[in-house]
């Protein structure tokens, strides 16, 4: 069946735009989660759903990444007055139920995101 | 402190050899999961192995085992008989009891050459 999959692949901006990056999971999965990728690092947590509701944002840098997820599967990642340094690979993994350590994340191919 | 610790930043090895990835952990809590993922340079995340804390027996997955010594916290991920295809980054991570996030090692980078 399909992954993960995420648009667009790649995604231009100035400073200070606005911009949404969209997560389609895994047919069924009820969990999804965001990660950032800079270079040269492994990926790192940003926010958590589970169903409709953000069961974890601890991983948000600050108030302006906000996501959503309205009928409990595609997600948006929103990301206002963009900086430089918000430039990275955002990542979205998908799992069937979230919780236990069993449960395996399935990546999407991943959004570059570079601010010029 | 880093909780996952990749000491490796690169490792060559031979096609058909087999290679060793280092991966340590650091967490007080008794249950909780480790993960191996591989991303080639095309970027996607695939997951490799899984290996529980509980788990008994070495987590093994076709050429992919991981060698879980709990006493001293690691997990090496051991790939048999390399494969030009295997070049790539591998990432360790673990995922710790009441919580679902993935906390990832900064990554080994791989090259196989014939």
């Amino acid at each position: 069946g399909a992954g993960v999959s995420q648009t667009p692949s790649n995604k231009v901006t100035e400073k200070g735009k606005y911009v949404e990056l969209r997560c389609d999971p895994i047919s069924g999965h009820t969990a999804l989660y965001w990660y950032r990728q800079s270079l040269g690092q492994g990926p790192e947590f940003l926010i958590y759903f589970q169903g409709t509701g953000a069961a974890d944002d601890s991983g948000l840098p600050n108030d302006r990444f906000f996501a959503v997820r309205p009928e409990g599967s595609v997600s948006t990642l929103k990301i206002q007055r963009t900086e430089r340094g918000d430039s990275a690979v955002y990542l979205c993994a998908s799992s069937s139920a979230g919780g236990p350590t069993t449960d395996t994340q399935y990546f999407g191919p991943g959004t570059r995101l570079t601010v010029l | 402190a880093q909780k996952i610790t990749q000491t490796q930043p690169g490792m060559f090895v031979q096609e058909k050899e087999a290679v060793t990835l280092d991966c340590t952990y650091d967490t007080s809590d008794q249950s909780y999961g480790l993960f191996w993922y591989k991303q080639p340079s095309s970027g996607e995340m695939i997951f490799l192995i899984y290996q529980g804390s509980y788990d008994e027996q070495n987590a093994t997955e076709g050429r992919y085992s991981l060698n879980f010594q709990k006493a001293r916290k690691s997990a090496n991920l051991v790939i048999s008989a390399s494969q030009l295809g295997d070049s790539a980054m591998y990432f360790c991570a673990m995922r710790e009891r009441n919580t679902d996030k993935l906390i990832f090692g900064t990554g080994t980078r791989l090259q196989v050459f014939p």
